[in-house]
């Protein structure tokens, strides 16, 4: 099984309506990150959590808002989805510890109408 | 803060080929640089790190890539691509405090031709 899993795969929606993205992880790390990736702009960090109680804004977390479940699970909404949100969206992963290898999930893309 | 540029945003080699690519970063003090790699269709997967030591780094898939502190760089290298190798690669510098996430470059990405 993978250590990081993203659901849905997959998903189209309309503008305005809320969706949800969801990440699970194996690993037993603290940290999680979500980022959206575009065509000639490579990664940009949305949001990231270092412990449960901790959430951050990233570069680019307009639009966008996370929960912290659990240590396992972090996912991120989008609370009224408009076309621009169109992307490519990736979950990882990280030990508390400095210089942190990052590992992903396998990404979800989403299609907003 | 860190910062890390990727200065091609596509390189086309032809198969048995040598490859390069260029990865320059910004930060204060000694980094921790990653090269990671993105198969289409799939997610990131890493192929290297260094974080101190040895600046020749062995990876994985016959990559390699050379921390040069006076340059600021941290290029990635393999001697003899494959057509698997076409992807996209993204370089990332991270803060030795370990206090902020990982900088992304903007990615390169390698056509193979026969």
């Amino acid at each position: 099984d993978a250590d990081v899993t993203q659901t849905p795969r997959n998903r189209i929606t309309k503008t305005g309506k809320r969706i949800m993205l969801e990440c699970s992880q194996t690993k037993g790390h603290d940290r999680m990150y979500w980022y959206r990736q575009d065509p000639g702009l490579g990664l940009r960090l949305i949001y990231y959590s270092f412990d449960v109680k901790d959430i951050n804004k990233g570069e680019i977390s307009d639009g966008y808002s996370v929960s912290r479940q659990a240590q396992a699970k972090f996912s991120l909404s989008l609370e009224s989805a408009i076309p621009n949100q169109t992307a490519l969206y990736f979950c990882a992963t990280s030990e508390a510890t400095g210089g942190e290898t990052q590992y992903f999930g396998p990404g979800t893309r989403l299609l907003v109408l | 803060a860190q910062s890390v540029t990727q200065p091609d945003i596509h390189i086309t080699v032809s198969e048995g080929a040598s490859l390069e690519l260029r990865c320059n970063y910004s930060y204060g003090a000694t980094p921790y640089l990653f090269w990671y790699v993105q198969s289409p269709g799939q997610g990131l997967q890493l192929l290297l790190k260094y974080f101190s030591g040895d600046t020749l780094v062995q990876g994985i898939k016959g990559f390699e890539a050379e921390f040069k502190r006076s340059q600021s760089s941290f290029n990635l290298r393999k001697p003899s691509v494959h057509w698997s190798d076409a992807a996209e690669y993204f370089c990332a510098v991270g803060a030795i405090t370990g206090n902020t996430p990982l900088v992304f470059g903007k990615g390169t990405r390698l056509s193979v031709i026969a």
